[in-house]
């Protein structure tokens, strides 16, 4: 039972570079989510999704962009990365509003 | 819209000593809330939650927390920490009826020494 699935675990990116965190889960939950962890500043939402085709942003949406063509899976798009965006990333799913949030184990991106 | 303060940033405490986290909340509506904790270089994990009914939750690990309703808190207790329970603990509040969004304290560090 994988649960929610991200990659990479680690990227280096250079100043300006895109590139996209892939997040799959296997629990048919409708709702995902993105999360960046700072440290000091708990986890904070960028975007999430409450159903395939159906996105919304969250607290820090900018410079980031997010997709649901499929239940399973919710990238998250880097467009130009900028050394602010260095952080810890967790997808995140739950099924229903009462459920709990199930967590990938985290993708950690410098931006040099 | 709701928020989370959790009043401590670090917690630190000596093994089998009680400990208690601080977590109030703010929110126009009913809410559900929840603790998770994350252990070093891991992903978080839900301890436990409050939905409905007895305001005395019991969760894993043997802990457990109270919802007040009046003074909006949901403070985590434990009465004997082990070396094991040193984490990041967050609370985090979800509005009844509302979006699944659920909005994040910003964590206390608990610390627990020998």
């Amino acid at each position: 039972n994988a649960g929610v699935t991200q990659t990479p675990k680690f990227q280096v990116l250079k100043t300006g570079q895109s590139m996209t965190l892939q997040c799959a889960q296997d629990m048919n939950h409708e709702y995902m989510s993105w999360y960046r962890q700072d440290p000091g500043m708990g986890l904070r939402l960028i975007h999430y999704s409450v159903g395939a085709g159906i996105t919304d942003q969250g607290e820090v949406p900018n410079g980031y962009n997010v997709s649901r063509s499929t239940t399973e899976d919710f990238p998250l798009r880097l467009l130009s990365a900028a050394p602010s965006q260095t952080s810890v990333y967790f997808c995140a799913s739950v099924k229903g509003r009462t459920g709990e949030l199930f967590f990938g184990e985290g993708s950690r991106l410098t931006v040099l | 819209a709701q928020s989370v303060t959790q009043l401590d940033s670090q917690v630190p405490v000596f093994e089998e000593a009680p400990v208690e986290l601080r977590c109030n909340y703010s929110s126009s509506v009913s809410v559900y809330l929840f603790w998770y904790v994350q252990y070093p270089n891991q992903g978080l994990q839900l301890l436990l939650k409050y939905l409905s009914g007895s305001t005395l939750v019991k969760g894993i690990n043997g802990f457990e927390a109270e919802f007040n309703k009046s003074q909006t808190s949901f403070h985590l207790r434990k009465p004997s920490v082990h070396i094991s329970d040193t984490a990041e603990y967050f609370c985090a509040v979800r509005t009844q009826g509302g979006s699944e969004k659920l909005v994040f304290g910003k964590g206390t560090k608990l610390t627990v020494n020998p």
